[in-house]
C-alpha cells in the first residue's frame, strides 16, 4: 500500500521558470511532510518541511503548499537553476515514536537552459 | 558540522556471505535510522534506535539482518546469508528528537550492495 505517492516520475522545466513537483497522500495521520533533493551517487538531502497544521512554508526560493482536505502537498520553486536538476523525492512522518519517513518514488526535475 | 557518514560506499560481495556497514551519524544526533532504496523507488524504513536502544524494526527486516548501536553512538547494520533480493542502497539518516521544534533526518550517502 502506497502511502505517499508521487504521479510524475519525471518534469522538464525551462531555466527561470516555475518548478511544481506535486505529492499525493493516503494517511491523514501524518504530521509533518518534508522534501528532500537527490543528486546521483548521493544522499537525499533536505530542503524544506511542513507541519500538518500549516498550508504553506516558504524558504528562499522554495515554497511548499499543503492542501489536507485533499491529501495533496506541492513543491513549488522559482526560479528554477540547472543545479536543481536532481530527483525529487516527498516524503511523511508518522505520529509514532520513531517518526519514521515514508517516502514517495521521486520525480527527476530537469531544468535546462 | 559534519555530516552523517557510511562505510563503505560500495561493497560486492558473493551470495552466501556476510556483510556489515557502519554508519556515524552527526555527533549530537540521538536518533539513528537505516533505510533501503531499490531501483526506482524511494527509500523504505528498515529500523530506529533512539540512544542505544533500537525502538522499532519494519516487517522488511527479516531475521538475517541485525542491527546495533552499542554506545548510542555508530551503528552497524549486518546482513547474514546474503541474497540477490538484498541488492540496494543502504541508507543512514539521523536526527535530534525530543521536545522542541520538528527536526529533520539528515541522510548519508549510502552503502550500495551488489550480491553477485
Amino acid at each position: 500500500d502506497q502511502q505517499v505517492k508521487q504521479n510524475s516520475p519525471s518534469l522538464s522545466v525551462q531555466e527561470g521558470r516555475i518548478s511544481i513537483l506535486n505529492c499525493d497522500y493516503t494517511n491523514s495521520m501524518f504530521d509533518y511532510f518534508l522534501w528532500y533533493k537527490k543528486y546521483p551517487a548521493e544522499g537525499p538531502t533536505f530542503l524544506i518541511s511542513i507541519s500538518s497544521i500549516k498550508d504553506k512554508n516558504e524558504d528562499g526560493r522554495f515554497t511548499v503548499f499543503l492542501n489536507k482536505s485533499a491529501k495533496h502537498l506541492s513543491l513549488h520553486i522559482v526560479p528554477s537553476q540547472p543545479g536543481d536538476s536532481a530527483v525529487y523525492f516527498c516524503a511523511a512522518s508518522g505520529t509514532g515514536t520513531a517518526s519514521k519517513l515514508t517516502f514517495g518514488t521521486g520525480t527527476r526535475l530537469q531544468v535546462t537552459l | 558540522d559534519t555530516g552523517v557518514s557510511q562505510d563503505p560506499r560500495h561493497k560486492i560481495t558473493k551470495r552466501g556471505q556476510n556483510v556489515t556497514f557502519r554508519c556515524d551519524p552527526i555527533s549530537e544526533h540521538n536518533r539513528l535510522y537505516w533505510y533501503r532504496q531499490t531501483l526506482g523507488q524511494g527509500p523504505e524504513f528498515l529500523t530506529y534506535f533512539q540512544n542505544e536502544a533500537q525502538l522499532e524494526k519494519s516487517r522488511l527486516l527479516s531475521d538475517r539482518f541485525s542491527a546495533e548501536r552499542p554506545k548510542g553512538s555508530f551503528s552497524t547494520l549486518e546482513i547474514q546469508r546474503t541474497e540477490q533480493g538484498d541488492s540496494a542502497m543502504y541508507l543512514c539518516a539521523s536526527s535530534l528528537g525530543g521536545a522542541g521544534a520538528f527536526q529533520p533526518q539528515h541522510f548519508g550517502d549510502g552503502t550500495r550492495l551488489s550480491i553477485l
